[in-house]
Formats: C-alpha cells, sequence, structure tokens
C-alpha cells in the first residue's frame, strides 16, 4: 500500500479532460514538490511535470499540474489515445526518501 | 541529450548475484545523482535509494538495506546495482534515473534492466 493515494483507474473519452487526483499527508506532499510521470505500455517512466506544475519541454500543454496543501492533481485536457498509460505522482518525504503513488491506469475509451 | 543506457536482461537462480548496470552519455556523469527504481510485474513503482557520484556516497531506501548495493565506475560514467543473494521476490524490471540531487526530479530514466529469479 502507497503513502501517496491515486486512484487505481481513469478513463475518458477522446477530447475530454481528465483529472488524476494523489493524496499525501504534510510530512510528504504538504512540504514537498509533486511530481507526476507518465509510463506508456513497455516502456520506461517518464518525466511529465516537475515542481508541481512546470512542464519540461517536449511535453504538450494539455498536460497540466497542481497542488494543495497534501493533495495534487493532473489534468489531462483533449484527451488522445496515445495518452492511454500509467501515471505515477512522486514526492519527497521528510526522512529524503521518494514516495510513488500506487499508479493510475488511464483507459482512452 | 542525457541519456541513460542499462544493461540486459538476466535470468539468475535464487541464491546468485546481480550486477546491473546504468551508462550515462550527453551530461557530465559527476554533477547529477543516479536513483535506483524496482517494479514488480504489473506492480508500481518502489525507489530504492540514491549514490552521488561525487563521493560515491550511496543512501538506501529502507526495504533495500542489506542486499543490494549501489557503486559507480566514473571513468566510464556508470553506475551499478549489485543485488545479493536473489530471491524470487526479487523478480523485477529495474530502472536507473537522473536527478540532481534529494528532492529534485527523475530524467531521464534507463530503459530497464528485467532481473528474473528462478530456479
Amino acid at each position: 500500500q502507497s503513502v501517496l493515494t491515486q486512484p487505481p483507474s481513469a478513463s475518458g473519452t477522446p477530447g475530454q479532460r481528465v483529472t488524476i487526483s494523489c493524496s499525501g499527508s504534510t510530512s510528504n506532499i504538504g512540504s514537498s514538490y509533486v511530481y507526476w510521470y507518465q509510463q506508456l505500455p513497455g516502456a520506461a517512466p517518464k518525466l511529465l511535470i516537475y515542481r508541481n506544475n512546470q512542464r519540461p519541454s517536449g511535453v504538450p500543454e494539455r498536460f497540466s499540474g497542481s497542488k494543495s496543501g497534501t493533495s495534487a492533481s493532473l489534468a489531462i485536457s483533449g484527451l488522445r489515445s496515445e495518452d492511454e498509460a500509467d501515471y505515477y505522482c512522486a514526492a519527497w518525504d521528510d526522512s529524503l526518501s521518494v514516495l510513488f503513488g500506487g499508479g493510475t491506469k488511464l483507459t482512452v475509451l | 541529450q542525457a541519456q541513460l543506457v542499462q544493461s540486459g536482461s538476466e535470468l539468475k537462480k535464487p541464491g546468485a548475484s546481480v550486477k546491473v548496470s546504468c551508462k550515462a552519455s550527453g551530461y557530465s556523469f559527476t554533477s547529477y545523482a543516479i536513483n535506483w527504481v524496482r517494479q514488480a510485474p504489473g506492480q508500481g513503482l518502489e525507489w530504492m535509494g540514491w549514490i552521488n557520484t561525487n563521493t560515491g556516497n550511496p543512501t538506501y531506501a529502507q526495504a533495500f538495506t542489506g542486499r543490494f548495493v549501489f557503486s559507480l565506475d566514473t571513468s566510464v560514467s556508470t553506475a551499478y546495482l549489485n543485488i545479493l543473494s536473489l530471491k524470487a521476490g526479487d523478480t523485477a524490471v529495474y530502472y536507473c534515473a537522473r536527478a540532481s540531487g534529494p528532492t529534485y526530479w527523475f530524467d531521464p530514466w534507463g530503459q530497464g534492466t528485467l532481473v528474473t529469479v528462478s530456479s
């Protein structure tokens, strides 16, 4: 059981907006930046969002991140079939360990 | 651009050891830490710890103390993960990932190395 809680699954149809939540506590998300990673089927994870809401170059503007208190969210707008993947949130905790959420499998219907 | 290339899949018997390599290119190896992440079959990501490529000092997550050893060969810009006394439960894909240091993000990641432990 992961310390950071994500819904195990999410789904949407092409063009829709989908959000994935990540819930933690004051000792992790509440005192750390949140990061999001995308893992396409059969591939290594890839950085999607860093420092709560920053997009690395090459990541489409359709992906956005936010954080409030001890929770964070990843939003994907204009959903596309190639967005079908597992999404993981991550944060450092007070003991300088990295915590990952359990992952959310996004299905594009 | 920065890239991490890992060694190939391994099939080992219980009790054996395995050494996974992670070769960096496209950046100054000693300017960034290397983290290790495990992903068991069908499961999520689990952080194993990191190694300071400047000092060689490793930090292990609580679940990965004892049989897991991080090391470096800076002359070839390569980090290593050594797993001793392998158990069936060690079967997983192991990833290395670059980070500027504690509290930073992981980017890029290696392609992953599948370690299968089976008699």
